[in-house]
């Protein structure tokens, strides 16, 4: 399995655009990049999902290199409500199973 | 998500006894999925399953069991609770064909242990 490494805290203001890093060097030619997004007592939820290059949806962008040894999420103007843990995942679409949750990175918005 | 609920949201027990812990989805998923979460940690996944006759064993499910009663039900269980199993426990669905290993949660059941 790919591990992964992002950074365990961060700290923006509001209306701040936010990109949290994350590291799989060892990721496989099947992964996908995956990121979830918890509140405090809260399951996580899904935020975006990418093989290469760019991904954007309504929430976020993840941007990809080419190599795909790292992957970076970009929430745009964030807000109060962005207040989180954010999890970076590598695993193939079919190995639901192989979904492992390391510590994340706690992301703090202030006013 | 409302579409996979737990039961019971908040459980106390004392050391020794067993519980039971219910998840029930009505999104037509066949995976489920079992996990625990330690204050200020990851989840880490305790039992899985991929189909009602499918149970499969995760990274942590030394002092836990699983049932899969149906395609919507996965029920995990606790023979002998301590202290130490004292988490918040989420279970999850998921479906391979919706071409992603997005995994949808639910609400979380809080277990504490005496």
């Amino acid at each position: 399995l790919a591990k992964t490494t992002q950074p365990i805290s961060m700290d923006s203001y509001e209306g701040q655009e936010v990109n949290i890093t994350c590291s799989h060097n060892n990721i496989a030619t099947n992964d996908y990049i995956t990121w979830y997004q918890q509140f405090p007592s809260q399951g996580p939820r899904f935020i975006i999902q990418g093989y290469k290059t760019k991904v954007t949806n309504e929430v976020a962008s993840l941007f990809i290199p080419a190599d795909r040894k790292s992957s970076t999420l970009s929430l745009p103007r964030v807000s109060l409500s962005d207040t989180a843990v954010y999890y970076c995942l590598v695993g193939d679409r079919a190995g639901g199973f192989k979904t492992i949750f390391g510590a994340g990175t706690r992301l703090f918005v202030k006013a | 998500d409302a579409d996979v609920t737990q039961t019971p949201r908040n459980r106390i027990t004392k050391t020794g006894k067993r519980i039971m812990l219910e998840c029930s989805q009505t999104k037509g998923h066949d995976r489920m999925y079992w996990y625990r979460q330690d204050p200020g940690l990851g989840l880490q996944l305790i039992y899985y399953s991929f189909d009602v006759k499918d149970i499969n064993k995760g990274e942590i499910s030394d002092g836990y069991s699983v049932s899969r009663q149906a395609q919507a039900k996965f029920s995990l269980s606790l023979e002998s609770a301590i202290p130490n199993q004292t988490a918040l426990y989420f279970c999850a669905t998921s479906d391979p064909g919706i071409g992603s290993n997005e995994q949808f949660f639910g609400p979380g059941t809080r277990l504490t242990v005496l």
